[in-house]
């Protein structure tokens, strides 16, 4: 059974510039969520999307957006990139959610120069 | 903002011992998951043990839960080289769905 994967690996983006990142999930998986991961802040939970609809949502600027497609693959983006939002950004999948174990990828490495 | 507060921040052991990381939370929670995370890379899904449960193992790791103390412990026994990682608790409160809250993980060194 093939894990969870995000694309691309890294990435490396100017001020300003907006980026799309893709998640897909495990087969049968209907929630996917994403986290920020900095050295700073920890791991941080953006959003949950559970059947194409955002289920929760955490503290992002509304510059962090999502969705999620109806063979459960997701993407998230974020506009007007900053350079604080150099960070690894995880995707998670879970069966169902709430009481199901959430599989990470490898995540992607985002720099913003 | 992390509900989770793990404990040491950082575990140096030498191969072959026991090494044990704690985590406290403060909110009601669903169930509670150990990740393992190597040099930034994804995170590795452990175990996951439900609020109503109190120990569980697996494989060379036992995690226990007590639900009063809001607090987990998880031990690996006879440590490897290979489990030097970071180690990260994450508890899913009742209700949230699935949005997982992440303690800032204990780095544990395994010394061969």
């Amino acid at each position: 059974k093939a894990g969870v994967t995000q694309t691309p690996r890294y990435l490396i983006k100017t001020r300003g510039q907006q980026v799309t990142l893709s998640c897909s999930p495990i087969s049968g998986h209907r929630s996917v969520s994403w986290y920020q991961q900095t050295p700073g802040q920890g791991l941080q939970f953006l959003f949950e999307y559970f059947s194409e609809t955002q289920r929760n949502k955490g503290n992002f600027p509304g510059r962090f957006s999502g969705r999620q497609f109806s063979n459960s693959r997701s993407e998230m983006n974020v506009s007007t990139l900053e350079l604080g939002d150099s960070a690894l950004y995880l995707c998670a999948s879970s069966l169902a959610g709430g009481e199901t174990e959430a599989f990470f990828g490898q995540g992607t490495r985002l720099t913003v120069v | 903002s992390q509900q989770g507060e793990e404990d040491p921040q950082a575990l140096s052991i030498q191969e072959g011992e026991n090494a044990t990381m704690n985590c406290s939370y403060k909110t009601s929670i669903n169930n509670l998951q150990w990740y393992r995370q190597n040099s930034g890379r994804g995170l590795v899904h452990l175990i996951l043990i439900r609020s109503n449960e109190r120990e569980k193992h697996s494989g060379r790791l036992r995690v226990t839960l007590d639900t009063s103390k809001k607090s987990s412990s998880l031990l690996i026994t006879a440590s490897r080289a290979a489990d030097t990682a970071s180690y990260f608790c994450a508890t899913d409160a009742y209700g949230h769905g699935n949005k997982l809250v992440f303690g800032a993980g204990t780095i544990l060194r395994v010394k061969s």
